[in-house]
């Protein structure tokens, strides 16, 4: 079975610009969550979805933003790029929502914002 | 708020050596508690977890024991490899179950 796909795999922005990173989940998996990593902050939790609705949102700004289409794929959007924005972006899927539900991550996505 | 807090890296051992990494946790209810692992330019795996108190999650060597009564999850492992130098994070489950939050992550270098 395959795993967590993200596309692309690396990606360098310039101030102000926009971007969208792309995450497959594993087959049969209905729920998607994305974290950003950076070496100040750690992993932080962005948002989840699940059968197309955001369920949860973390402390991010509204430059955040993030969906989920019918097939359980899922982009998150992030408008005009800071600096701060540069970061490991991980996206996770579980086969349903809750806390006993394991999370599988992808590889990542490292944006770079010059 | 729910966090986890776990020591501080780098853990610098000789192989075949004992390792603990601690970490502990604040949280409302009962979340389920995880140790992940992250290797250099890749993503975080799943390497044990533990879904109620007194339960014991294991995997490859490595065990950690869900105590409630001193809110912990400690990692052990009794003979690392050079194979384990990597990150490790702890992480649990908010109350609602929709997201992992997780420690600082702990640096693990094994030496031969």
């Amino acid at each position: 079975k395959a795993g967590v796909t993200q596309t692309p795999r690396y990606l360098i922005k310039t101030r102000g610009q926009q971007v969208t990173l792309s995450c497959s989940p594993i087959s049969g998996h209905r729920s998607v969550s994305w974290y950003q990593q950076t070496p100040g902050q750690g992993l932080q939790f962005l948002f989840e979805y699940f059968s197309e609705t955001q369920r949860n949102k973390g402390n991010f700004p509204g430059r955040f933003s993030g969906r989920q289409f019918s097939n359980s794929r899922s982009e998150m959007n992030v408008s005009t790029l800071e600096l701060g924005d540069s970061a490991l972006y991980l996206c996770a899927s579980s086969l349903e929502t809750g806390a006993k539900n394991i999370q599988y991550f992808g590889a990542g996505t490292r944006l770079s914002v010059l | 708020g729910d966090s986890v807090t776990q020591m501080e890296g780098p853990v610098t051992l000789s192989e075949e050596a004992f390792l603990t990494i601690n970490c502990t946790y604040t949280a409302t209810g009962y979340p389920s508690l995880f140790w992940y692992v992250q290797y250099p330019g890749e993503g975080l795996q799943l390497l044990l977890k533990a879904t109620k108190a007194d339960d014991k999650g294991s995997n490859k060597g490595f065990e950690a024991t869900y105590r409630k009564e001193t809110t912990s999850f400690h990692l052990e492992k009794g003979s690392v490899q050079v194979s384990d130098s990597a990150v490790y994070f702890c992480a649990l489950t908010n109350q609602a179950g929709t997201a992992l939050i997780f420690g600082k992550g702990t640096t693990l270098s094994v030496s031969s």
